[in-house]
């Protein structure tokens, strides 16, 4: 399976800031998916990030605070705008790999924000 | 957003007994899979189920795609300390062209006493 790294792992942050976090795969894949897992919860898909087109957002979530970039095949980054303690969660990167019909996760990125 | 109904929440159970836990939906899916997420880590894929009525085993995990494609279990036979972690089902759904979504169950903690 594709090896999925993501940076930060974790960060603290002050409300108000904005955090990049970034998501690179081993190999090229065509799509990239982000989610949140709030504490104690289970996985919310984000966003859906295809190369050289602009991200598809679920409900309840907007580009204006959940900005994405997919500049090529094998990086994406997602940013958290304007963070308030509510976007205290663990954000993951994952791909899917067709041939095996299921999705890969990188290891998250813990924020906190206070 | 959508969830699956995973039971049970959580477990406790001594080395050596037999787990099982299961997902349901109202909606159909073409794909079931199972994570397991220790602390501080991403989901990591156990079993991917691709067709109706499927069963399949790796190791000492066995899981089954149901026939009404609205549910799936997981059994873990033996149970070791090691086994600890959450687990979550995920259904997949194609929603068109080549993006498959999956929607996670609420995840089944599992502690094993030595």
């Amino acid at each position: 399976s594709a090896v999925i790294s993501q940076k930060p792992s974790r960060d603290i942050c002050q409300r108000g800031t904005s955090l990049t976090i970034q998501c690179q795969v081993d190999s090229q894949v065509t799509m990239m998916f982000w989610y949140r897992q709030q504490p104690g919860q289970s996985l919310t898909l984000i966003a859906t990030a295809n190369q050289g087109s602009e991200a598809t957002y679920e409900s309840g979530f907007v580009i204006d605070k959940f900005p994405i970039s997919r500049p090529n095949l094998t990086f994406s980054t997602l940013t958290v705008s304007n963070m308030s303690p509510e976007d205290s969660s663990i954000y993951l990167c994952s791909v899917e790999e067709f041939d095996r019909g299921a999705a890969f996760f990188g290891q998250g990125t813990r924020l906190t924000v206070v | 957003g959508q969830q699956l109904n995973q039971s049970p929440q959580s477990m406790f159970i001594q080395e050596g007994e037999d787990v099982s836990m299961n997902c349901t939906s109202s909606s159909i899916f073409n794909t079931w899979l199972w994570y397991k997420q220790e602390p501080g880590e991403g989901p990591v894929l156990l079993i991917a189920l691709y067709k109706a009525g499927e069963l399949t085993s790796n190791g000492r995990l066995t899981a089954q795609f149901g026939i009404t494609r609205k549910d799936s279990f997981l059994n873990i036979s033996a149970s070791i300390p090691s086994d600890v972690g959450i687990y979550f089902c995920a259904g997949q759904v194609n929603y068109g062209g080549a993006t498959n979504k999956l929607i996670f169950g609420t995840g089944t903690l599992l502690a094993v006493q030595p």
